[in-house]
């Protein structure tokens, strides 16, 4: 079983609408998560961190649930430059146990 | 925003050739440098561990022999993929902690996408 896992889509989305995906991880002892976006054949990038209540920015809500393992992302009003790949990333907060998910990508239509 | 630059962004060689790929840190110094590898539809898998004046750490099943890492100095990782074949095919990417911030922020270098023929 992978340590983290995500649907790897692609989720198909008009644009303007609501989308909303997981990742679950296998390990229970991590403390730290993130969402990283990464662009086709691009260098990911830092999106947002996850914090245990929740946390907004902008458009972006991250929430996390430990007790089921997993953290979800949910974009609201999707803009077409949001189409991407998400990356969960997970850690037990150590820097070389960093956990990448392989992704799941996000496809916004006109 | 800290940047990580990397070099060559593609590179295309004949099998049994050598690849170097170097990672710069531009405006900050990095003790450690982290080097990744994605295969397509693929996670990023850790290959190394770079460190500024010893040895790099290697993950299980990645050859130190094959996978050359130098950190000479506080702004500068290699790679060198030797005799390389066409299953290092990939896209490296190097990575840099953000030491300041949470566990987990990373710095990503633009990557540099190897083909082997």
């Amino acid at each position: 079983r992978k340590e983290v896992e995500q649907d790897p889509g692609p989720f198909n989305v008009p644009e303007g609408a609501t989308v909303a995906f997981n990742c679950t991880y296998s390990n229970s002892a991590s403390q730290s998560f993130f969402w990283y976006r990464q662009d086709c054949r691009k260098e990911p990038k830092l999106l947002m961190s996850v914090y245990s209540s929740g946390n907004e920015d902008g458009r972006f809500t991250a929430q996390l649930n430990r007790a089921s393992q997993y953290i979800s992302l949910l974009i609201r009003d999707s803009k077409l430059s949001d189409s991407a790949t998400y990356l969960c990333v997970v850690t037990t907060d150590s820097w070389g146990k960093l956990q990448f998910g392989a992704g799941t990508q996000v496809v916004v239509t006109p | 925003g800290a940047v990580v630059s990397q070099h060559p962004s593609w590179v295309i060689c004949k099998s049994g050739t050598s690849v170097k790929i170097e990672c710069r840190s531009l405006d900050f110094q990095a003790t450690t440098m982290f080097w990744y590898r994605q295969f397509p539809k693929q996670s990023l898998m850790l290959m190394a561990t770079s460190n500024e004046g010893s040895k790099a750490t290697y993950e299980q099943g990645v050859e130190k022999d094959k996978f050359l890492i130098n950190h000479a100095s506080l702004t500068l990782s290699t790679l060198t993929v030797t005799s390389a074949h066409p299953e290092d095919s990939s896209f490296y990417i190097c990575s840099a902690p953000n030491l300041g911030g949470t566990t987990g922020e990373l710095f990503f270098g633009e990557g540099s996408r190897l083909t082997v023929l």
